[in-house]
């Protein structure tokens, strides 16, 4: 029954370090969302995909993120050249409809990132 | 532009007592409303949504709210709060032509035995 996955759901990088955060949406869903949601506070959009297009890309906060969803299905944020302000909690969405964020959304459980 | 302010950072009421979490927008045109619910290690879970129509809107596990144009405002209510429903509560808002949503900054919902 599945929902959104995500892997790992831990992990720890020395800063510098180049990391990769996997998302798996449920099956079908055309629309895929990136949140980053530091401690205390609410998910800030990161980026969205319709299928494979990357339609929104507006929240990255800098040219070391980088998201793709090459085949319209599997989803893999980026982070180069990791820094402690990296540090939160990333969180993925999907949704079975396009047109952005009208619709529920139907979250993953998140990956937490320490950069040390 | 959109964005979302949640009034407390943290609620605490007593089993059985009346829950209100509040909910103010902004938005340049006609919102979508949600309300999230997050668990410990777990992702957000939708509890119910404003898109059209009827403004008191019910969702999952006797929560309910209402859309208040002139006031900006989508407050979540529960009538009696149970020990389950601790936990942390986003509004979030959308709407037009945007990709992303906006969410508050949460509240934490504390029930007291």
């Amino acid at each position: 029954g599945a929902g959104v996955s995500q892997s790992p759901r831990y992990k720890v990088a020395k800063r510098g370090q180049d990391v990769a955060l996997r998302c798996d949406p449920i099956s079908g869903h055309v629309s895929l969302f990136w949140y980053q949601q530091a401690l205390g506070q609410g998910p800030e959009f990161l980026t969205y995909f319709q299928n494979e297009a990357q339609l929104d890309k507006s929240g990255l906060p800098s040219d070391r993120f980088f998201a793709e969803r090459p085949e319209g299905s599997v989803s893999t944020l980026k982070i180069q050249r990791t820094q402690q302000e990296d540090s939160a909690v990333y969180l993925c969405a999907s949704s079975p409809y396009g047109r952005g964020a009208r619709y529920e959304q139907y979250f993953g459980p998140g990956t937490r990132l320490t950069v040390t | 532009a959109q964005s979302v302010t949640q009034l407390g950072s943290h609620v605490s009421v007593s089993e059985g007592a009346l829950v209100l979490l509040r909910c103010n927008y902004s938005s340049s045109v006609p919102p979508y409303l949600f309300w999230y619910v997050q668990y410990p290690n777990q992702g957000l879970q939708l509890l119910l949504k404003y898109t059209t129509g009827a403004t008191l809107v019910k969702g999952i596990n006797g929560f309910e709210a209402e859309f208040k144009k002139s006031e900006t405002s989508f407050h979540l209510t529960k009538p009696s709060a149970h020990m389950s429903d601790a936990a942390e509560y986003f509004c979030a808002v959308s709407g037009g032509g945007n990709n992303d949503m906006r969410f508050g900054a949460g509240t934490r919902l504390t029930v007291k035995p």
